[in-house]
């Protein structure tokens, strides 16, 4: 199975504060590489697919870069409704597999 | 507009087996390249996905739960069943289902959209 480390797990930062999130793969998973923000008692939102390419109607202050295994995702201006958990996702393979949260917090 | 929604027991007792069911609209089960996934979380933990299937009936398990977990659709009610035997408090989560799409035999496009989830817990 791919493994897919995360970090930070936990991050705090204030509003207007730019965040870089690290996924990195145990192994190459090319572009196949995705990102998801979740917020309690709300469906999963699909933030960023094929690594880089921003989802329809998803603020341009996200964005993603990286391919192989090492992989950001990046919040250029923090809103206060960014404050989430935040999942990577591979999709070379399968299991598909996802890592273990980065949960962002209002400092 | 491709809309899921997932459906099961709010409680099951430990030993059970769990019986979730997806019911898709907007797309055809019958899709070609398009198939429907289970993904889990615990309350407090990390997403885990589960298992996937496709039009031509392929499926895929998650490596730890392939023993316990059965995947099927049912292209003319536009549903897809998950069962998970054996079940255990752990096993207690927000089940959800979602759609993605095959890029090539082994490699998978992103989940979007997924449904709004079912939270399962297990306790007698």
């Amino acid at each position: 199975d791919i493994q897919m480390t995360q970090s930070p797990s936990s991050l705090s930062a204030s509003v207007g504060d730019g965040v870089t999130i690290t996924c990195r793969a145990s192994q190459t998973v090319s572009n196949f590489l995705n990102w998801y923000q979740l917020k309690p008692g709300k469906t999963p939102n699909l933030l960023i697919y094929s690594a880089s390419t921003l989802q329809s109607g998803v603020p341009s202050r996200f964005s993603g870069s990286g391919s192989g295994t090492d992989f950001t995702l990046t919040i250029s201006s923090l809103q206060p409704e960014d404050f989430a958990t935040y999942y990577c996702q591979q999709s070379y393979s399968t299991p598909i597999t996802f890592g273990q949260g980065t949960k962002l917090e209002i400092k | 507009q491709v809309t899921l929604k997932e459906s099961g027991p709010v409680l099951v007792k430990p030993t059970e087996t769990l019986t979730l069911t997806c019911s898709v609209s907007g797309f055809s089960l019958n899709n070609d390249k398009m198939g429907v996934t289970w993904i889990r979380q615990p309350p407090g933990k990390a997403l885990e996905w589960l298992a996937h299937i496709f039009s031509n009936d392929e499926k895929s398990y998650s490596t730890s739960l392939k023993s316990r977990l059965s995947i099927s659709k049912d292209t003319s009610k536009s549903r897809v069943v998950l069962t998970m035997t054996n079940m255990d408090p752990v096993d207690t989560a927000t089940y959800y289902c979602a759609t993605s799409s095959k890029y090539t035999i082994t490699t998978f496009t992103w989940f979007d959209p997924w449904g709004q989830g079912t939270l399962v817990t297990v306790s007698s």
